[in-house]
């Protein structure tokens, strides 16, 4: 089984209508991710969150609110879907900081299978 | 801000050709630098990484060193595959929110 999902795999959706993104993972990670990739600009952050409680603005918010619902589960809303919000969308996890770690692997981050979103 | 840019594509190669992938980037410390692997209809996955200047990060036949004097991270291959196409993405992260800085990615198709 996949760590990181992702579901609607695809939607197309309507300008106005609201939308929303699930993203859930068994990677125990504590950091979740939301991206937007458009061709040609590679990936934009939209939010991410460091806990259940923490929850931050990436380069690209305008337009689209996030839930965490727990550990293991983020969500990605469009309010009101417009055409340019049409594009691949990524949920991604990385691990908390283990100040005595021996290796460190809290740069590294696990992506889902992406969600194809088209707004007509 | 940091910023990340690589070579435009798209690269078209014949199997067993040598693939290089340029990337230099922008920031204030001293980031993490890696490369991300799009294969078709998938999310994305780390290829290799290194964590500081003159690291060298490897993985499947792929090699990136960390060049701090030259602000680059460019990706090589001695003999690519058709297993190989896919995109290619560098990135960076930098800073305590371990935020990635992409850049734009580049399409490598391999020919048989």
């Amino acid at each position: 089984d996949a760590d990181v999902t992702q579901t609607p795999r695809n939607r197309i959706t309507k300008t106005g209508k609201r939308i929303m993104l699930e993203c859930s993972q068994t990677k125990g990670h504590d950091r979740m991710y939301w991206y937007r990739q458009d061709p040609g600009l590679g990936l934009r952050l939209i939010y991410y969150s460091f806990d259940v409680k923490d929850i931050n603005k990436g380069e690209i918010s305008d337009g689209y609110s996030v839930s965490r619902q727990a550990q293991a589960k983020f969500s990605l809303s469009l309010e009101s879907a417009i055409p340019n919000q049409t594009a691949l969308y990524f949920c991604a996890t990385s691990d908390q900081d283990h100040p005595y770690a021996r290796t460190s692997e809290t740069d590294t981050q696990y992506f889902g299978p992406g969600t194809r979103l088209t707004v007509l | 801000g940091d910023s990340v840019t690589q070579m435009e594509g798209p690269v078209t190669l014949s199997e067993e050709a040598f693939l290089t992938i340029n990337c230099t980037y922008t920031a204030t410390g001293y980031p993490s630098l890696f490369w991300y692997v799009q294969y078709p209809g998938e999310g994305l996955q780390l290829l290799l990484k290194a964590t500081k200047a003159d690291d060298k990060g490897s993985n499947k036949g792929f090699e990136a060193t960390y060049r701090k004097e030259t602000t680059s991270f460019h990706l090589e291959k001695g003999s690519v595959q058709v297993s190989d196409s896919a995109v290619y993405f560098c990135a960076l992260s930098e800073g305590a929110g371990y935020k990635l800085s992409f850049g734009a990615g580049t399409t490598v198709t391999v020919r048989a």
